[in-house]
């Protein structure tokens, strides 16, 4: 059973405007999420991460929301770029390992 | 950050066949190392924790004798692919840490193709 779920696959978004990446989770034990960036045949690379005493994270043009009672975060990318466009996987801590969700590819056309 | 490498980037072999897949942390000792396992559009499958020195923790599903890990010092992890199969082809990338786990760093990963 999947703890931390992508639903979304894809999302395109003209460059200019809002990308908004969803990601749910089950286990009320997280307490520490991140997203990360990857690009085909690479390694992810570390984009932002909130702690569940927080609800908002930003780091310029990146932001990340966490609503605990909803087991819900986002990642808001404004102004979307062409250059942002690759998968984005959602992950939470889970000891000392992290959980994945199937990640979501956004597309961002000039 | 912290650099982790893997080598080879990419490898092809033939069925039965063994495969090694090193990692290594270039500027830091890491005390954890992860290998973890991508299929075309999944999520990065955790296989193993390994720790230096000691055996590597493996997840519900991995067969250990299948692929074995060693991690014989703070800078180097080694995943081998034992008798290899086409359903082992895959895209393996490790990560390093010297813990906490939000301070993984990840590797560019290696595209196994076993024919």
């Amino acid at each position: 059973d999947q703890q931390v779920k992508q639903n979304s696959p894809s999302l395109s978004v003209q460059e200019g405007r809002i990308s908004i990446l969803n990601c749910d989770y089950t286990n009320s034990m997280f307490d520490y999420f991140l997203w990360y960036k990857k690009y085909p045949a690479e390694g992810p690379t570390f984009l932002i991460s909130i702690s569940s005493i927080k609800d908002k994270n930003e780091d310029g043009r990146f932001t990340v929301f966490l609503n605990k009672s909803a087991k819900h975060l986002s990642l808001h990318i404004v102004p979307s770029q062409p250059g942002d466009s690759a998968v984005y996987f959602c992950a939470a801590i889970a000891g000392t390992a992290l959980i994945f969700g199937k990640g979501t590819t956004l597309s961002v056309s000039s | 950050g912290a650099v982790v490498s893997q080598h080879p980037s990419r490898v092809i072999c033939k069925s039965g066949t063994s495969v090694k897949i090193e990692c290594r942390s270039l500027d830091f000792q890491a005390t954890t190392m992860f290998w973890y396992r991508q299929f075309p559009k999944q999520s990065l499958m955790l296989m193993a924790t390994s720790n230096e020195g000691s055996k590597a923790t493996y997840e519900q599903g991995v067969e250990k004798d299948k692929f074995l890990i060693n991690h014989a010092s703070l800078t180097l992890s080694t995943l081998t692919v034992t008798s290899a199969h086409p359903e082992d082809s895959s895209f393996y990338i490790c990560s390093a840490t010297t813990l906490p786990a939000n301070e993984q760093f990840f590797g560019p990963g290696t595209r196994l193709t076993v024919l």
